[in-house]
């Protein structure tokens, strides 16, 4: 069946710090790769999605991603990290183009003053 | 802002109660969908439409059925509530095709329990 893995439940770094997400999955073919966040009571916001070409993607507020095929991942990550990056992501994925996304379970940021 | 509405924000019912969500657009998009959010689970897709009368199941429908009569309305119930549905409920838009290269919006979402 077709899942999405978040290893990281729970991580906390320090305001400064840098910062990676992981996300792995398991499709036949290349997906549609998203990443997300949600803010404490809020619905979830875009933060980056990959389709095809370069497999480092830039998103909002300094975030980027890369796609390994090798490795079936698209990490999360953030040179430096801000208290207000304290929030939830979730890796998303899509594999046919129906726009059916199929979420990981999310990891927990906590930022450290 | 994709002009997203969801209501109600919270609601607490019963065991064996209907239930009715509503999901209310504002920018007359064709793509709708209905999520929920649980713990260890991320969001799981419970139902879609693609159009006015068209809809589809998607991973988690047992127990949900869906309505769309206008194209600004997306309507999701719970025909006998259940305390396993006990969760947070999110809509969500796509502002052009629907498919995955299209971003999709989220609502504020609506937290429902279940007694």
């Amino acid at each position: 069946a077709q899942s999405v893995t978040q290893p990281d439940i729970h991580i906390t770094v320090s305001e400064g710090a840098s910062l990676e997400l992981r996300c792995n999955y398991s499709y036949g073919a290349t997906p549609y790769l998203f990443w997300y966040v949600q803010s404490p009571g809020q619905g979830l916001q875009l933060l980056l999605k990959y389709f095809s070409g370069d497999t480092l993607v830039q998103g909002i507020k300094g975030f980027e991603a890369e796609f390994k095929r090798s490795q079936s991942s698209f990490n999360l990550r953030k040179p430096s990290v801000h208290w207000s990056d304290a929030a939830e992501y979730f890796c998303a994925v899509d594999n046919s183009n129906t726009g059916k996304l199929i979420f990981g379970q999310g990891t927990t940021l906590q930022v450290k003053p | 802002d994709a002009g997203i509405t969801q209501s109600p924000r919270h609601k607490v019912t019963e065991t064996g109660t209907p239930v009715t969500l509503r999901c209310h657009q504002t920018e007359n998009h064709r793509y709708m969908y209905w999520y929920r959010q649980d713990p260890g689970h991320g969001l799981r897709l419970i139902h879609y439409s693609y159009g006015v009368k068209d809809t589809d199941k998607g991973e988690v429908s047992d127990g949900y059925s869906v309505s769309r009569s206008k194209t600004e309305d997306f309507l999701l119930t719970l025909e006998s509530a259940t305390s396993s549905q006990t969760s947070v409920y999110f809509c969500a838009i796509s502002l052009t095709s629907g498919g995955s290269t299209d971003t999709q919006y989220f609502g504020p979402g609506t937290r429902l329990t279940v007694l």
